[in-house]
């Protein structure tokens, strides 16, 4: 089974309204990361929290981390027609140095 | 920049056949990392190594094989491709050590017949 979960599967939301997807995780993590994949190509980066950081934020992202309930958000506001792509949360499995990807979001802004 | 070339881009090839995709980076990171892609599943590590000749399984490593000789290159093997390997393959980079930031490389489509 995989680590991380992110929910919802799909979102569509209009132009300039905020976008919040989650991720669970199952095991003790040293940092949850947030990349997004436009159709088709590699995964970007987004963002990277630690374990002892509870909110991080880059531009229009912030990413929050509780890990009492083993859950990560992440918050697009303003949203844009570019934003349209799936988000991917990864965490390390055990602290290990395996990253471990969820399923993803797949985020879709209508004009 | 941190530079990663998959090759190839693209292959068919049939069941039974032996197939090897290379990922070559053009620094000296020293973990990197082989994920499939399939809808439904997301990304799934299949294997990653932390040096030369230093590498441990993911989590869909049965019918996978791969090695590291030198820093720069991890080569993935299927040593016999089955039609359930059909898949997107990307590599990645660790920048600053396991558990860290990933750099991505833009993948390669392997279809297996």
């Amino acid at each position: 089974s995989q680590q991380g979960e992110e929910d919802p599967q799909a979102l569509s939301i209009q132009e300039g309204e905020n976008a919040t997807m989650n991720c669970s995780y199952k095991t003790s993590i040293n940092n949850l990361q947030w990349y997004r994949q436009n159709s088709g190509r590699g995964l970007v980066h987004l963002i990277l929290i630690r374990s002892n950081e509870r909110e991080k934020h880059s531009g229009r992202l912030r990413v929050t981390l509780d890990t009492s309930k083993k859950s990560s958000s992440l918050l697009i506001t303003a949203s844009r027609a570019a934003d349209t792509a799936s988000y991917f949360c990864a965490t390390d499995l055990n602290r290990d140095d395996k990253i471990i990807f969820g399923k993803g979001t797949r985020l879709h802004i209508l004009p | 920049d941190a530079g990663i070339t998959q090759s190839p881009r693209h292959k068919v090839t049939e069941t039974g056949t032996p197939v090897t995709l290379r990922c070559h980076q053009t620094e000296n990171h020293r973990y990197m990392y082989w994920y499939r892609q399939d809808p439904g599943h997301g990304l799934r590590l299949i294997h990653y190594s932390y040096g030369v000749k230093d590498t441990d399984k993911g989590e869909v490593s049965d019918g996978y094989s791969v090695s590291r000789s030198k820093t720069e290159d991890f080569l993935l093997t299927l040593e016999s491709a089955t039609s359930s390997q059909t898949s997107v393959y990307f590599c990645a980079i660790a920048l600053a050590g396991g558990s860290g930031e990933l750099f991505f490389g833009e993948g390669s489509r392997l279809t297996v017949l």
